[in-house]
């Protein structure tokens, strides 16, 4: 079975500090993909990255970074230079791959809170 | 459209009511997801569409949920004689045949359901 660990339920920094978010998952399957979504107050959920099991690239997109390390199954998010604007909650997730027919459900973690404060 | 629309953004039930959740995915969007968020949870998946296919139902709770989407395109949830364990956030998803697989999906903003 599929399973995401978000262990920090909530994060406060004072802006402009770099902030990283923690995701540790498990899985059986050798392909699979990853992702980080935003959930703002408004509810809708975000879209930031995904990421398949055979690229262990980081990728950064302007003040987000993201490091994949399969050796010890993470996919973590770091903020620089936060702003308040990134308050939100923010959820990682996992699927299965299925070749790209679009069906493929997601396990999402418990998300982490972040507050920013001016 | 040019986003996920759902309707109604709240909801509230007295206990043993039914109740249908309205999803209106983006235009030409082949697949279609709900998923249930309990209150400081992460989203959970329901069922899944393709077309009007439903090909995944594992997530259902019990068999008083119900969805459908006879069309194709919008996509009604039901639940039929709400418990106050039904209160959540269903949130629904769309994607492209080809794009969801590369670009994750397009959530909407949800419906709060309450049950008192």
């Amino acid at each position: 079975a599929q399973k995401v660990t978000q262990a920090q339920t909530e994060i406060s920094v004072v802006e402009k500090e770099d902030v990283t978010l923690d995701c540790v998952y498990e899985t059986r399957d050798t392909t699979y993909y990853l992702f980080w979504y935003k959930q703002p107050p408004s509810g809708e959920l975000v879209f930031l990255i995904r990421r398949n099991s055979f690229d262990e690239q980081n990728e950064i997109s302007g003040r987000y970074s993201w490091n994949f390390q399969k050796s010890t199954s993470s996919f973590n998010f770091t903020i620089t230079a936060s702003q308040v604007v990134d308050s939100a909650v923010y959820f990682c997730a996992l699927s299965e791959a299925f070749l790209g027919f679009g069906n493929e459900k997601l396990t999402f973690g418990t998300g982490t809170r972040l507050t920013i404060i001016p | 459209g040019a986003g996920v629309s759902q309707s109604p953004r709240y909801k509230v039930a007295k206990r043993g009511q039914d109740v249908a959740l309205r999803c209106d995915p983006i235009s030409g969007h082949v697949s279609l997801f709900w998923y249930q968020q309990a209150l400081g949870q992460g989203p959970e998946f329901l069922t899944y569409f393709q077309n009007e296919a439903q090909l995944d139902k594992s997530g259902l709770p019990s068999d008083r949920f119900f969805a459908e989407r006879p069309e194709g395109s919008v996509s009604t949830l039901k639940i039929q004689r709400t418990q106050q364990e039904d209160s959540a956030v269903y949130l629904c998803a769309s994607s492209s045949r080809t794009g969801g697989f590369r670009y994750g999906y397009t959530f909407g903003s949800g419906t709060r359901l309450t049950v008192v």
